[in-house]
């Protein structure tokens, strides 16, 4: 079956560390983007790449990092410098020139 | 930037009652979508208009794009339980990712 896999589903971090959280699709889409869900937020965008080697901020990338090394995979690394981690993440892909957004099941991660 | 505002944030409804989003962005958009997510879940595409006044319907949803490519609707007719769940708006402008509202949360109560 072709879709987006998120883990972990469930994360525990201290306050302090990093945590990467990983995304890989089997779609052969070119694009992937990550948001950020809180209550009463929507989705606000964090990072996406339209190629592998390239990326752009979206709205709110201050204390976040990505890579896309390969075309499938598209890590986000929550550091430190973010202030207020806690959240539910969701990575999602798209073929270029299409509209239509495929999500992940996201992830869910606490800091302590 | 561009920013899209959806309203109402909540709505509680008896079953069979009709339900109605709108959405609305702060400049033209190129097309605009709609995406559904059950609770604990991830959103779920359900369509994408294109055009001035486009209607579109799939079953008891009806979708609706503006005159002026600035707002949208979508209105369910005769809801059921299995309608519950937070629905979006996102929109594209240009090159522009998709900017998503902040949603409507439907509660229907049997």
């Amino acid at each position: 079956d072709g879709g987006i896999t998120q883990s972990p589903k469930y994360l525990f971090r201290k306050e302090g560390q990093n945590v990467t959280l990983s995304c890989e699709q089997n779609l052969n889409h070119d694009a992937m983007y990550w948001y950020r869900q809180d209550p009463g937020q929507g989705l606000r965008l964090i990072y996406y790449s339209q190629i592998v080697n390239d990326f752009q901020k979206g709205d709110i990338a201050e204390g976040y990092s990505v890579s896309r090394e390969k075309k499938e995979s598209f890590p986000l690394t929550v550091t430190s410098a973010q202030k207020n981690p806690t959240a539910f993440y969701l990575c999602a892909s798209r073929r270029v020139g299409a509209g239509e957004l495929f999500f992940g099941e996201g992830s869910r991660l606490t800091v302590l | 930037g561009q920013q899209v505002m959806q309203i109402p944030q909540y709505q509680h409804v008896q079953e069979g009652e009709d339900f109605t989003t709108y959405c609305n962005s702060s400049t033209t958009l190129s097309n605009i979508q709609w995406y559904k997510q059950r609770p604990g879940g991830h959103p779920v595409f359900l369509i994408q208009l294109v055009k001035s006044g486009e209607v579109k319907k799939q079953k008891r949803l009806t979708f609706q794009f503006g005159e002026a490519k600035k707002n949208s609707s979508l209105h369910i007719t005769a809801t059921q339980t299995t309608d519950v769940g937070t629905y979006f708006c996102a929109g594209h402008s240009g090159n522009t990712p998709l900017v998503f509202g902040k949603g409507t949360r439907l509660s229907v109560i049997a």
